[in-house]
């Protein structure tokens, strides 16, 4: 149980377009997903906590006009990156957290996905 | 600010070795997670820790949990090389419902034959 999706896995874009990564929880009703950016050898930073019909909480630095936020149901949640540049390559991975007695909140982790933007 | 220190950042050791990671933190947590990452993958969970003097084990691997020092470690008995890999540890913050992790560093485990 307690499986998380994301798609697609790797994506690579011209400079400019915008791409969109989708987040599900498979198997569980998810209160909340995060969003997280991870650079080659480096730790996850988040970027973005997002509740199923509100408007998603960023991080301090985090553009949201550059990173959009949708968390349409409780099982999926979409990543935008808006007008993307080569610095906005990185590896990017979603977590979904069940509210829920004894889940002690955890986060559950997609496979995440790779993003190169020539 | 939460702040999350682990160390050391990278470790090479041979195969049969034991060795600790450790993990400090800054202000009050309720939670201790530790992930281990594949390159090119996602993290996978490892244990989590939920109270004061907490110990876990999975195979070669123990984690421990001292929250009045604010410190969490993992142990490595008789390292085989399927260990290598990036260990993280994330905190969680005290805010309740799904709240917010902050992750260490990375300690990037090499083990040699």
């Amino acid at each position: 149980g307690a499986v998380v999706s994301q798609h697609p896995s790797r994506v690579i874009c011209k400079s400019g377009t915008s791409v969109k990564i989708e987040c599900r929880s498979l198997d569980f009703q998810a209160t909340t997903m995060f969003w997280y950016r991870q650079f080659p050898k480096k730790s996850l930073m988040l970027m973005a906590t997002s509740n199923e019909g509100s408007k998603a909480t960023y991080e301090q630095g985090v553009e949201k006009d550059k990173f959009l936020i949708n968390h349409a149901s409780l099982t999926l949640s979409t990543l935008t990156v808006t007008s993307a540049h080569p610095e906005d390559s990185s590896f990017y991975i979603c977590s979904a957290s069940i509210l829920a007695a004894l889940s002690y909140n955890e986060q559950f982790f997609g496979p995440g996905t790779r993003l190169t933007v020539l | 600010e939460l702040k999350v220190e682990q160390n050391p950042l990278f470790l090479s050791m041979q195969e049969g070795k034991n060795y600790t990671i450790y993990c400090n933190y800054s202000t009050t947590s309720d939670r201790l997670y530790w992930y281990r990452q594949d390159p090119g993958k996602s993290l996978e969970s490892l244990f989590v820790l939920l109270s004061n003097g907490a110990v876990k084990q999975e195979g070669r691997l123990m984690a421990s949990l001292d929250t009045k020092a604010r410190l969490s470690t993992l142990h490595i008995t008789a390292a085989v090389h399927d260990l290598s890999a990036t260990y993280f540890c994330a905190v969680a913050g005290l805010t309740g419902t799904a709240s917010k992790l902050t992750f260490g560093t990375g300690t990037r485990l090499q083990v040699t034959l």
